[in-house]
């Protein structure tokens, strides 16, 4: 059973422009969110996360949406940059410090 | 200064073997975790330490066993391997102070374990 999802593989994006990757979950009982980040041959890299009780963060380029009602999360990336070319992964939490995974994204910005 | 190193980078192995995957932190947290990454992407949690002690099992093969002889090593046993046991596997450490300390979590750079 698939808690996350990210039914998006993959996006290309044009450098300068907004990236937009997008998770959806189904439990209701999550309610700490988190984007990762990674690069080839290593390994995932926190990025930016959100509590249930916000509907936004921001962290300089990157902002992260939470609409619950909808049980949706996305992660904007503005402007786009080629060093952001990586595998994005949504996770999720419901206070148990157990994590869990989309399937990821591959982001690619071209220049 | 590497924060999380897994050793080795790359396992071939023969089924049935026993091998062990190797980790260590040296950023002075106190949880240490197991994931599995499988060949369709799934990045899933299969044991958490909190000094030295269990505090996640999840439905694993009892053929792996977790050992943390101290807070700043976690390794990963496997008996008998499986030719489903082939997946990538990382190492991942936080702090157990703050619930969201404990999210953010630190990887190490993986293990690549296939199992012919």
């Amino acid at each position: 059973d698939q808690q996350v999802k990210q039914n998006s593989p993959s996006l290309s994006v044009q450098e300068g422009r907004i990236s937009i990757l997008n998770c959806d979950y189904t439990n209701s009982m999550f309610d700490y969110f988190l984007w990762y980040k990674k690069y080839p041959a290593e390994g995932p890299t926190f990025l930016i996360s959100i509590s249930s009780i916000k509907d936004k963060n921001e962290d300089g380029r990157f902002t992260v949406f939470l609409n619950k009602s909808a049980k949706h999360l996305s992660l904007h990336i503005v402007p786009s940059q080629p060093g952001d070319s990586a595998v994005y992964f949504c996770a999720a939490a419901e206070g148990n410090e157990k994590l869990t995974f989309g399937t990821g994204t591959r982001l690619t910005i071209i220049p | 200064d590497t924060a999380v190193s897994q050793t080795p980078k790359y396992l071939v192995t023969q089924m049935g073997n026993d091998k062990s995957i190797k980790c260590e932190q040296n950023l002075g947290h106190d949880t240490m975790y197991w994931y599995k990454q499988d060949s369709k992407k799934f990045l899933k949690i299969m044991f958490s330490y909190n000094n030295k002690e269990l505090i996640i099992n999840e439905t694993v093969p009892n053929r792996f066993s977790p050992k943390s002889p101290d807070k700043a090593h976690l390794n990963l046993h496997i008996n008998s391997l499986e030719l489903g046991d082939s997946a990538v596997y990382f190492c991942a450490s936080s702090h157990h102070s703050t619930r969201v300390g404990a999210y953010e979590q630190y990887f190490g750079p993986g293990t690549r374990l296939t199992v012919t």
